[in-house]
């Protein structure tokens, strides 16, 4: 059964940019959430998909999207981007209803020039 | 406000031994916690969980303790073997999903 897949799986791109980041769920899980590692705040929650719906959201600010499609798969969206976007975003998959395990995918490293 | 507080950001132990991971919360409201480990360049991997309602969950070498009265849990490995060195992330899930983790400990196993 194959894993949790991000693409690309490192991104540089200058400030003011804007970039798109797509993770695959495990095949039948229908949760997919973000998350952004850094070495000052470590791992902190963006947003979570179920169905298509945006279900719970981080501390984050508007420059920060994302969506979800019919078949799960999910992107995120970093508009405007600033030096300390630079982090690895991760994304976790589950089946969704009620409390399940999420399973990581490897991340995206994005370095912010 | 950090809801889950690893204190220790490094700990290292003897092959064979048992290594003892702590983690503190604040929120009342996690309804599950759990414990990732994390390889350098690679996403976290779960290892084990335990219900805010259970106050033990073990599976093979990993054993998780949960004192909700202290709102403190343990992750025990026994025995500790190299390949168990990595970092460690404790979790408190708060419902739809949503993941709050500690900062880490870093874990070294010693020949």
């Amino acid at each position: 059964k194959a894993g949790v897949t991000q693409t690309p799986r490192y991104l540089i791109k200058t400030r003011g940019q804007q970039v798109t980041l797509s993770c695959s769920p495990i095949s039948g899980h229908r949760s997919v959430s973000w998350y952004q590692q850094t070495p000052g705040q470590g791992l902190q929650f963006l947003f979570e998909y179920f169905s298509e719906t945006q279900r719970n959201k981080g501390n984050f600010p508007g420059r920060f999207s994302g969506r979800q499609f019919s078949n799960s798969r999910s992107e995120m969206n970093v508009s405007t981007l600033e030096l300390g976007d630079s982090a690895l975003y991760l994304c976790a998959s589950s089946w969704g209803e009620a409390y399940n395990e999420q399973f990581f995918g490897p991340g995206t490293r994005l370095t912010v020039l | 406000d950090q809801q889950v507080k690893q204190n220790s950001p490094s700990l290292s132990v003897q092959e064979g031994r048992i290594s003892i991971l702590n983690c503190d919360y604040t929120n009342s409201m996690f309804d599950y916690f759990l414990w990732y480990k994390k390889y350098p360049a690679e996403g976290p991997t779960f290892l084990i969980s335990i219900s805010s309602i259970k106050d033990k969950n073990e599976d093979g070498r990993f054993t998780v303790f949960l004192n909700k009265s202290a709102k403190h849990l343990s992750l025990h490995i026994v025995p500790s073997q190299p390949g168990d060195s990595a970092v460690y992330f404790c979790a408190g899930n708060q419902g739809a999903q949503k993941l709050v983790f500690g900062q880490g400990t870093r874990l070294t196993i010693n020949p």
